[in-house]
């Protein structure tokens, strides 16, 4: 079955610890999206890539690291520069051509600083 | 400032009856809005979508109507069912095909 997989479901961390949120897919989709959701806010768009070993910031970059070596994998790194980290984080990923195409996204990681 | 707006936090409607959730927007270069379904602790999933050169989609009980001239969207669901209860998001396609513009998200609860 294609689909995306984040591991872990959910995610206790110290403050002062980086944690990595992993993410998956085997639908061959070059484009892949973390986002953030807060309570009572859209989604909003942490990094994207487009393809293979290259990525933009979106609009809430600062406090988060990713990277691309491989097609089907586009991990988040969360690091201790992000100051409000506690949220549900959710990847996504679309074929060539964006959102007008159907998009996947995982089920999701709920990381709670402790 | 939010570009996309859906102003009812939540929204309540008995069983067998019209859902009928709104979207607003502020910038007229949007091209293709997307509605997404989202059950708690899962990540959404896409719904319906309507390009900008439309004004109705139509994909059984879902119904997607766009009025340009008032940056106005609205999601119907004909008839509603208690699956139908979870958050739905709108989302906006600006001239970039590859970022998403969200809504803040409604919560739809359907009563039996």
């Amino acid at each position: 079955d294609g689909g995306i997989t984040q591991s872990p479901k959910y995610l206790f961390r110290k403050e002062g610890q980086n944690v990595t949120l992993s993410c998956e897919q085997n639908l061959n989709h070059d484009a892949m999206y973390w986002y953030r959701q807060d309570p009572g806010q859209g989604l909003r768009l942490i990094y994207y890539s487009q393809i293979v070993n290259d990525f933009q910031k979106g609009d809430i970059a600062e406090g988060y690291s990713v990277s691309r070596e491989k097609k089907e994998s586009f991990p988040l790194t969360v690091t201790s520069a992000q100051k409000n980290p506690t949220a549900f984080y959710l990847c996504a990923s679309t074929e060539v051509g964006g959102w007008n195409t159907e998009a996947f996204f995982g089920q999701g990681t709920r990381l709670t600083v402790v | 400032d939010q570009q996309v707006k859906q102003n009812s936090p939540s929204l309540s409607v008995q069983e067998g009856r019209i859902s009928i959730l709104n979207c607003d927007y502020t910038n007229s270069m949007f091209d293709y809005f997307l509605w997404y379904k989202k059950y708690p602790a899962e990540g959404p999933t896409f719904l319906i979508s309507i390009s900008s050169i439309k004004d109705k989609n139509e994909d059984g009980r879902f119904t997607v109507f766009l009025n340009k001239s008032a940056k106005h969207l609205s999601l119907h669901i004909v008839p509603s069912q208690p699956g139908d209860s979870a958050v739905y998001f709108c989302a906006a396609i600006p001239d970039s095909n590859y970022q998403l513009i969200w809504g803040a998200g409604t919560k739809l609860i359907i009563k039996p």
